[in-house]
């Protein structure tokens, strides 16, 4: 029973360089989540999506993108990388209407040098 | 917007003891849930247990057992017989009760189980 996996565990970019973080779920969950964890605050969350085909911000979505590419997958972009987003990025599902108990991927440390 | 504070940064505990971990909340809704997880250093996040604001009941987990105070929008974490394996940041979240809502969460306490 895998859960949420992401790939990859780490990545050191460059400035400016692009990447793709990717987040697979096998719980057949609607919902799934992009967050980041820095030092002090905690998990914020970066964008969400309700189901298969929407998405949607969350608190911090500036310079991010992000596709559901199928019920299972949920991906994230930087599109230009910045020392700002050097982050722990988790992404999470959990299912709906109940909504509740999101299940957590193992995360991945993301540096921008 | 709902927000979730978490006033003890650090806390440490002796082995077998009991502690209890604080976080309140604030929000406007009457239906909602809330969550402590666990992060140990592998930095999995774990679900350890949720409440349902509807129930009065406090929800208990084995040695884990929540104080929810819904008057006082207080939510705290009470681990008992406190183990070296408890040793972790701890994240008090929140959601509403509408499906397909998203959690907020503290800014995590970290629990230190002294042998």
């Amino acid at each position: 029973n895998a859960g949420v996996t992401q790939t990859p565990k780490f990545q050191v970019l460059k400035t400016g360089q692009s990447m793709t973080l990717q987040c697979a779920q096998d719980m057949n969950h609607n919902s799934m989540y992009w967050y980041r964890q820095d030092p002090g605050m905690g998990l914020r969350l970066i964008y969400y999506s309700a189901s298969e085909g929407t998405t949607d911000k969350g608190e911090v979505p500036n310079g991010y993108n992000v596709s559901r590419l199928n019920k299972r997958e949920f991906s994230l972009r930087l599109e230009s990388a910045a020392p700002s987003q050097t982050s722990v990025y988790f992404c999470a599902s959990s299912e709906a209407p109940d909504g509740t108990s999101a299940y957590f991927g193992p995360g991945t440390r993301l540096t921008v040098t | 917007a709902q927000t979730v504070t978490q006033s003890q940064p650090e806390m440490s505990v002796q082995e077998a003891e009991t502690v209890t971990l604080s976080c309140t909340y604030d929000t406007s809704e009457n239906n909602y849930y809330l969550f402590w997880y666990k992060q140990p250093p592998s930095r999995q996040m774990i679900l350890v247990i949720r409440q349902e604001a509807y129930k009065q009941q406090n929800a208990t987990e084995n040695r884990f057992s929540v104080n929810f105070q819904k008057a006082a929008k207080s939510f705290s974490l009470k681990i008992s017989d406190s183990q070296l394996g408890d040793t972790a940041m701890y994240f008090c979240a929140f959601m509403r009760d509408f499906g397909n809502e998203k959690l907020t969460f503290g800014t995590g306490t970290r629990l230190t189980i002294i042998p």
